[in-house]
């Protein structure tokens, strides 16, 4: 079945370093991808998206680059501070009957150390 | 700006009893999503509204049902709750034709005892 799944469930970084999460998915149909952030307790947080007509996109201090051969999907943040640490998911928009469920993928936990 | 509004944020409640989640979309948002989050794991998508008719079912069980009024609020019921329901509750909205990117609220904790 359709599935989207984070290659690494905890990353640890020091502040000020560059870091990459990762996410493989597995319907290769999928038109459209985001990226969330969760802090404990809240809802899931846009931070950027990517249509795969795109093979990178930037925002503020995140790059989401998406390789369709391989079927990945990668958020880069630059500079991380430790107001980025939180879980972080990516979701694959599911086109099915043309509505606009998300598949989540499994959380990756960001660590920033000062 | 206006976020998603759930309301309450904290349920508790006891086995069999029911429950009514509420959820606000921003405005000029037609499509209402629920999802399911439990410890430890990623949101499930349960169903969505546009335009007040039901989108799009996912994994949510017969106990439970939601509709969308016509201001665009939704309410997702839950009955005969078991401790499994015990989760986060995430309402999230999105307008079509714009980008439908999908805003999410703060969600309601509902613990079965």
């Amino acid at each position: 079945g359709e599935s989207v799944g984070l290659h690494l469930p905890t990353l640890s970084v020091q502040e000020g370093d560059n870091s990459i999460i990762n996410c493989a998915y597995s319907n290769s149909a999928s038109d459209y991808f985001i990226w969330y952030k969760q802090e404990s307790g809240k809802g899931p947080q846009f931070i950027i998206d990517i249509r795969s007509n795109m093979d990178k996109r930037q925002g503020q201090r995140v790059t989401v680059l998406l390789n369709k051969t391989v079927k990945h999907l990668s958020l880069q943040i630059a500079a991380t501070q430790p107001g980025d640490s939180a879980v972080y998911f990516c979701a694959e928009r599911s086109v099915g009957r043309g509505f606009q469920k998300l598949v989540f993928g499994t959380g990756t936990r960001l660590l920033v150390s000062p | 700006a206006a976020g998603v509004i759930q309301s309450p944020r904290h349920l508790i409640k006891e086995k069999r009893e029911t429950a009514t989640l509420k959820c606000y979309p921003i405005p000029r948002h037609d499509t209402v999503y629920w999802y399911q989050q439990g410890p430890g794991q990623d949101p499930q998508f349960l169903i969505s509204f546009y335009e007040k008719m039901q989108s799009d079912k996912g994994s949510i069980p017969d106990r439970f049902s939601a509709q969308q009024f016509s201001d665009y609020h939704s309410e997702l019921n839950m009955s005969s709750l078991e401790l499994g329901d015990s989760a986060l509750y995430f309402c999230a909205s999105s307008q079509r034709g714009f980008g439908d990117t999908q805003y999410f609220g703060p969600g309601t904790r509902l613990t079965v005892l």
